[in-house]
């Protein structure tokens, strides 16, 4: 079974500092990754995915993550933390059940606090 | 993109009632999801269905049911809600494909009495 493990449900950094949020997966197949993030009192956007084309994935505002075959692990980072960056952060995996139909597994989150 | 309607904002329902949450997507996306989202346990998925009539079991599925009888409509249904549902649902269509952009209702927040 697929599933998805967030380090930290709460991380809080410095305005200009690096921001870090572990994703660890486990999936019988190659998967597809992905980071959604949630602002508060909002709906779920799209950060970015990992569909096998690029290791290294650029995605919106800054973000990036890279994916990690041999740790299987997908970390998000952000070079210079913006206060507009406190969120929480969301990795999923879509990958197929033991029927062989694709699901989407999200993780617990991540809190990022922005401290200025 | 797809725009994802979910029927309720904001439900109080008392414990025992029947529940009956709507989702319609206004393309024509095969993949429908249900998901809870709950403080501390981010999004669990409830059920899932690939097509008409189609439908599969998530990782919470106890306690719900879903009807999808058209392609664009999945609905979930709670035969007998407890006060442990309380919650936001979220319906989720995912665009083309097996990587394809998640979109998102605006959630459903049940309060069962």
């Amino acid at each position: 079974a697929q599933s998805v493990t967030q380090l930290g449900s709460h991380v809080s950094v410095s305005e200009g500092a690096l921001v870090l949020l572990r994703c660890n997966y486990s999936s019988s197949v190659p998967p597809y990754l992905f980071w959604y993030v949630q602002y508060p009192n909002q709906g779920l956007q799209l950060l970015l995915k990992y569909t096998s084309a690029a290791t290294l994935v650029k995605g919106i505002n800054g973000f990036e993550a890279e994916f990690k075959k041999s740790e299987t692990s997908f970390h998000l980072t952000k070079p210079s933390a913006h206060m507009s960056d406190a969120a929480e952060y969301f990795c999923a995996v879509s990958g197929s059940n033991s029927g062989g139909y694709q699901k989407v597994t999200f993780g617990t989150g991540t809190k990022l606090q922005v401290i200025p | 993109d797809v725009k994802v309607t979910q029927s309720s904002r904001y439900l109080v329902k008392r414990t025992g009632e029947k529940v009956f949450l709507e989702c319609v997507q206004d393309m024509d996306h095969e993949n429908m999801f249900w998901y809870r989202q709950d403080p501390g346990l981010g999004l669990r998925l409830i059920y899932f269905s690939y097509d008409v009539k189609m439908k599969e079991k998530g990782d919470i599925p106890e306690g719900y049911s879903v009807s999808r009888e058209k392609k664009e409509r999945f609905s979930l249904i709670l035969e007998s809600a407890s006060t442990n549902q309380t919650s936001m649902y979220l319906c989720v269509v995912r665009g083309g494909g097996y990587t394809g952009e998640l979109f998102f209702g605006e959630g459903s927040r049940l309060t069962v009495l």
